[in-house]
């Protein structure tokens, strides 16, 4: 069966610093791959998402940015957090356009 | 481009009896699928129910069932003998064969016992 993981759980990170969030799926080749992040009682907003190795496509203009070195690895970066980066974020994949999205364990993510 | 939207920030049901959620949707496709998708206190998003928009069938799963209007855009969740458990945000999702996936800002359910 397929499972995916992100990691860290939880994350406290000072204005300015560096990220990296990790998604990995598990069970299944070439999926496709997303982060969104989920303001504070609101909705998901899709950030990034990719189809293959080395392709993505971002959806908003923003401070962070996204890659995929390995077939079921995807890493959401930045180079310097804003207040504005704080929030929940979620790693979802799917085997093709057809399918529903699963989704991952979810960062929170304080910026302070 | 697609919007989702749902209406009701927040909704309450007694337990055993039957709620309903709303979404409308915005597209001007014709080939796309639908979702609800539930999300407890853990913040684990957790599938409900899917729909293709090519069927004219409501998709069922248990206690959970859509009501699926086409014309109107409109895609309705309704939960029957409702549970302590499915107290959570559920979202309405829209998705097309491009990869765009689209959530409406979601309804808080609260089922009191």
């Amino acid at each position: 069966s397929q499972t995916i993981h992100q990691w860290p759980a939880t994350l406290v990170q000072p204005v300015g610093s560096p990220l990296s969030l990790e998604c990995t799926v598990e069970g299944t080749s070439n999926p496709n791959l997303y982060w969104y992040r989920q303001a504070a009682g609101r909705g998901l907003q899709l950030l990034f998402y990719s189809v293959g190795i080395g392709q993505i496509s971002s959806e908003v203009p923003q401070n962070l940015s996204a890659s995929r070195p390995q077939d079921r690895q995807f890493i959401l970066s930045s180079k310097k957090l804003l207040l504005s980066d704080s929030g929940f974020y979620l790693c979802a994949w799917t085997r093709d356009s057809y399918n529903e999205q699963f989704f991952g364990p979810g960062t929170r993510l304080t910026v302070l | 481009a697609q919007t989702v939207t749902q209406s009701q920030p927040e909704m309450s049901v007694q337990e055993a009896e039957t709620v309903t959620l709303s979404c409308t949707y915005d597209t001007s496709e014709s080939d796309y699928y639908l979702f609800w998708y539930k999300q407890p206190p853990s913040r684990q998003m957790i599938l409900v129910i899917r729909q293709e928009a090519y069927k004219q069938q409501n998709a069922t799963e248990n206690r959970f069932s859509v009501n699926f209007q086409k014309a109107a855009k409109s895609f309705s969740l309704k939960i029957s003998d409702s549970q302590l458990g499915d107290a959570a945000m559920y979202f309405c999702a829209y998705r097309n064969n491009n990869n765009d996936m689209r959530f409406g800002a979601g309804t808080r359910l609260t089922v009191k016992p």
